[in-house]
C-alpha cells in the first residue's frame, strides 16, 4: 500500500532553516507529481508546492516562493523541501502528498502523516 | 482567490442517523472539488474527487454531490470510525486550491 512519511521536522529559528523529507513506498515514485501542503491552527490546510513526476515544472504558493525549494530524488524514491528565512507564520504540520497524475490533477491521493516545524527564538 | 466555506463547523450525529456536511465555493469550480476526512494524529484521507467520485476503498455510505459553488458530503449511516474532521478542497483554481475550514463530526 502507499506509504509516505516525513521526517526532519523540529524547532527552529526565525530567519533560520530546514529540511524536511518524506520517503514514498508502495507506488512507483517516479510516476507522480508530488506536492507540499501544510496545516496551521491560524490558516488550516495550505497547499505549498508541487513538483511533476520529472521536475520539470515547479509550482510554489505566494506565501513560500523564494524562500522555500521543492525536490526529488527518484532514484532514493525521496521527496523534499528546504526551507529558509523562516518566519514564526511557518510554524505547522507539514505533509508529504502524492497526486493522481505525474503533471498534476491538482488534488491528493494520499497523505503522509505529517512532521511538526516550529519557527519560534 | 476562491474560499471554500463548510457549515456547519461541529455536527453531532447518532450512529446510524445520516449527515449532511455543506461547502460552498465563493465562485465556480465546477466539479474540482474534493473532500477529505481527518482523524486525530493522522494525515487526511481522500473521501471524494470530482465533487461526486468515491476514491479507492471508499465505503459507499458516503456520497458527493454539487457543482459550481454549491456541494455536499453526505455519510447515510453513521459508523462511530467516522467522527473526524472533513475538509472540502477546490482544485479549479490551481495554484494554489483552497481548503475549507473544516466539518468537526460528532456524536
Amino acid at each position: 500500500q502507499v506509504q509516505l512519511v516525513e521526517s526532519g521536522g523540529g524547532v527552529v529559528q526565525p530567519g533560520g532553516s530546514l529540511r524536511v523529507s518524506c520517503a514514498a513506498s508502495g507506488f512507483t515514485f517516479s510516476r507522480f507529481g508530488m506536492h507540499w501542503v501544510r496545516h496551521s491552527p491560524g490558516k488550516g490546510l495550505e497547499w505549498m508546492a508541487f513538483i511533476p513526476y520529472d521536475g520539470s515544472k515547479i509550482y510554489y504558493a505566494d506565501s513560500v516562493k523564494d524562500r522555500f525549494t521543492i525536490s526529488r530524488d527518484n532514484s532514493k524514491n525521496t521527496l523534499y523541501l528546504q526551507m529558509n528565512s523562516l518566519r514564526a507564520e511557518d510554524t505547522a504540520v507539514y505533509y508529504c502528498a502524492k497526486d493522481p497524475g505525474g503533471l498534476g490533477y491538482n488534488y491528493v491521493d494520499y497523505w503522509g502523516q505529517g512532521t511538526l516545524v516550529t519557527v519560534s527564538s | 482567490e476562491i474560499v471554500m466555506t463548510q457549515s456547519p463547523a461541529t455536527l453531532s450525529v447518532s450512529p446510524g442517523e445520516r449527515a449532511t456536511l455543506s461547502c460552498r465555493a465563493s465562485q465556480s469550480v465546477n466539479t474540482y472539488l474534493a473532500w477529505y476526512q481527518q482523524k486525530p494524529g493522522q494525515g487526511p484521507r481522500l473521501l471524494i474527487y470530482g465533487a461526486s467520485i468515491r476514491a479507492t476503498g471508499i465505503p459507499d455510505r458516503f456520497s458527493g454531490s454539487g457543482s459550481g459553488t454549491q456541494f455536499t458530503l453526505t455519510i447515510s449511516s453513521l459508523q462511530s470510525e467516522d467522527i473526524a474532521v472533513y475538509y472540502c478542497h477546490q482544485y479549479k483554481n490551481w495554484p494554489p486550491g483552497s481548503f475549507g475550514q473544516g466539518t468537526k463530526l460528532e456524536i
